[in-house]
């Protein structure tokens, strides 16, 4: 079973609204990222933190925005909701930041209506 | 800039038969490459990795690659398939420095046919 733990599993949120998505990882891991799966798509890289810093970032505004807290866990929030923003959203962990394989979440199904 | 290539968006096989998922990929530097499997309602889980030490690579579930330079491929195979490989498969590559994101690619969907 995956040492990273998502939730809820399952949102439904309206346009305009605000959420936030959380995410537990596994203990000792400094690196946390979270991606956006679209449907019938791969995974794309919404940003990345080491010890609570934000180290990089791919292509998503700034509505979207996240936390790293000490004890492993990490938030991800979407402000001003659009439905192209529904999508699975998947957390990943690492123990550093040399990409030697993250361990993901199940993710939490985001619809937005 | 860093890119993978999934040749198939839906491989389907008989019980029994290998396995070939098809990746191909493009990076400036030498990469990390890896396999995912995501299986429906499941988050994704690592199969095998490529880190720059032997090209051919085992990972669980019976599953292997092989890392070809000189064809820039990374292609995942399996003997003999079983029904509960039944799955989506990612190809991902991996930036080699700074945030080590992961480029992933559109996936391959196996069908494993009784």
């Amino acid at each position: 079973e995956t040492g990273v733990t998502q939730s809820p599993t399952h949102l439904i949120k309206t346009r305009g609204q605000q959420v936030t998505l959380r995410c537990s990882s596994q203990s000792g891991h400094n690196t946390v990222s979270w991606y956006q799966q679209a449907l019938g798509q791969g995974p794309q890289f919404i940003f990345q933190y080491y010890r609570e810093e934000e180290n990089g970032r791919g292509n998503f505004p700034p509505r979207f925005s996240g936390l790293q807290f000490p004890n492993y866990s990490s938030e991800l929030n979407v402000n001003a909701l659009e439905l192209d923003d529904s999508a699975l959203y998947l957390c990943a962990s690492s123990l550093g930041t040399d990409g030697d394989g993250y361990t993901f979440g199940s993710g939490t199904r985001l619809t937005v209506v | 800039a860093q890119s993978v290539t999934q040749l198939d968006s839906h491989v389907s096989v008989s019980e029994g038969t290998p396995v070939l998922l098809r990746c191909n990929y493009s990076s400036s530097y030498s990469p990390s490459l890896f396999w995912y499997v995501q299986h429906p309602n499941k988050g994704l889980q690592l199969l095998l990795k490529y880190t720059s030490a032997a090209t051919l690579v085992k990972g669980i579930n019976g599953f292997e690659a092989e890392f070809k330079k000189s064809e820039t491929s990374f292609h995942l195979t399996k003997p003999s398939a079983h029904m509960s490989d039944a799955a989506e498969y990612f190809c991902v590559v991996s930036e080699p420095s700074g945030t080590y994101k992961y480029i992933f690619g559109t996936g391959t969907r196996l069908k494993v046919l009784a």
